[in-house]
């Protein structure tokens, strides 16, 4: 089985801390994707990459950077965390090959800023 | 951009019963998928359906996928109180990407 792991369920961060939320997979994919998920509006993609080094902005990449030095492993960094990027935050990956490729979550981080 | 509505957002039945909900999306895709989400958890895919198909089965769940519409539908048959869960179509309209939708919340009740 899949399994994408997510450092923590729980992250409390003051206003302007840097926060790191790592995502890590054990099955080999390309692919990787950070989103955020907020009541109401489903998920956004953040930022996603497709392969080591590679990353291109999603939907919503203002105030987050990412970090992909090995193929397992996808960092999304908040530079200077604020209030309004409380939230859930999602890992996925997926294949890169074929046209028609689910998506494999971790179980999410519910990020409160204070 | 959400690519995909959800109807109803929320919805409501007895144990035993069949729960529907619809997905409705804007611009052309290559698939079209379900997801489910349990209370605070990750997505778990459920059923993927491409463009040139028109239903598909799994176990207790039909989809069915009208391309000239721009929707789809999941059918969850005998439903029950485990099926209780957030549930998301998602679109693929070109390379790897998805794209959500808001979600339906289900609640089955025994």
């Amino acid at each position: 089985d899949v399994k994408v792991t997510q450092s923590s369920r729980y992250l409390v961060k003051r206003t302007g801390e840097k926060v790191f939320l790592e995502c890590v997979q054990d099955m080999d994919h390309e692919n990787m994707f950070w989103y955020r998920q907020d009541p109401g509006l489903g998920l956004r993609l953040i930022y996603f990459s497709y392969d080591v080094k590679m990353k291109e902005k999603g939907d919503i990449p203002e105030g987050y950077s990412v970090s992909r030095e090995k193929k397992e492993r996808f960092s999304l960094i908040l530079e200077s965390a604020s209030t309004n990027q409380t939230s859930m935050y999602l890992c996925a990956s997926s294949l890169l090959s074929g046209r028609y490729n689910e998506q494999f979550f971790g179980p999410g981080t519910r990020l409160t800023v204070l | 951009s959400q690519q995909g509505e959800e109807d109803p957002q929320a919805l409501s039945i007895q144990e035993g019963e069949n729960a529907t909900m619809n997905c409705s999306y804007k611009t052309s895709i290559n698939n079209l998928q379900w997801y489910r989400q349990n209370s605070g958890r990750g997505l778990v895919h459920l059923i993927l359906i491409r463009s040139n198909e028109r239903e598909k089965h799994s176990g207790r769940l039909r989809v069915t996928l009208d391309t000239s519409k721009k929707s789809s539908s999941l059918l969850i048959t005998a439903s029950r109180a485990a099926d209780t869960a957030s549930y998301f179509c998602a679109t693929g309209v070109y390379g790897n990407k998805l794209v959500f939708g808001a979600g339906t919340i289900l609640r089955v009740k025994s």
